[in-house]
């Protein structure tokens, strides 16, 4: 079974520019996470999806950071205009969930960003 | 708001050597708690899981028991090897709807030859 696909891999920017990140989740997987882990901290959750709505989007910052999920399948996270402590690696995780499905969060391999 | 706090790192120990890493959380309720190890170079993958008090998760020779009384979930390991060399997170998914996972900082172990 294919993992949780990201990419890039790396980024590196200049402040005050935009970038995006890609993730296909597991087949099947009907909810879907962005987490933020900034170095020597934890990852820490940006949004969660259901199909291709928003469950939980509390932590993200809306002012410059979008996220979507068109079809309910690839999920695309946006930045836009990066700030210097956006330099973090980004991770997607996807789960089955709903009722009787398991719950456990597979983890993409991430994008490491880095903001000049 | 729950949070999770785990033993600061970097751990370095020799091969066989005995390994504890601490956790302790806050939460309401009676949250399900993991631990997760990422090995250099690849993604978060799930070590091991506990999701009621008393119960204790096992894989790959660790083990984390879920204790209620002092909201812990240490993780322990009786003799490490070199391929263990990782940082291993604890986190916890609190009680309720909300799926997503609170993790604490990371602890990075190194295991010697």
């Amino acid at each position: 079974e294919a993992g949780v696909a990201q990419s890039p891999r790396y980024k590196i920017i200049e402040k005050r520019q935009s970038v995006a990140f890609w993730c296909n989740p597991i087949s099947g997987h009907a909810t879907l996470y962005w987490y933020q882990q900034i170095l020597g901290q934890g990852p820490k959750l940006l949004i969660q999806f259901q199909n291709n709505g928003v469950v939980d989007d509390s932590q993200l910052p809306k002012d410059r950071f979008s996220a979507e999920r068109l079809k309910g399948v690839d999920s695309t996270l946006k930045i836009q205009p990066a700030k210097l402590e956006d330099s973090a690696v980004y991770l997607c995780a996807s789960s089955l969930a709903g009722s009787g499905g398991s719950r456990e969060q597979f983890f993409g391999p991430g994008t490491r960003l880095t903001v000049l | 708001g729950d949070s999770v706090t785990q033993m600061e790192g970097p751990v370095t120990l020799s091969e066989e050597a005995f390994l504890t890493i601490n956790c302790t959380y806050t939460a309401t309720g009676y949250p399900s708690l993991f631990w997760y190890v990422q090995y250099p170079g690849e993604g978060l993958q799930l070590l091991l899981k506990a999701t009621k008090a008393d119960d204790k998760g096992s894989n790959k020779g660790f083990e984390a028991t879920y204790r209620k009384e002092t909201t812990s979930f240490h993780l322990e390991k009786g003799s490490v090897q070199v391929s263990d060399s990782a940082v291993y997170f604890c986190a916890l998914r609190g009680q309720g709807g909300s799926e997503k996972l609170v993790f604490g900082k990371g602890t990075k172990l190194t295991v010697n030859p």
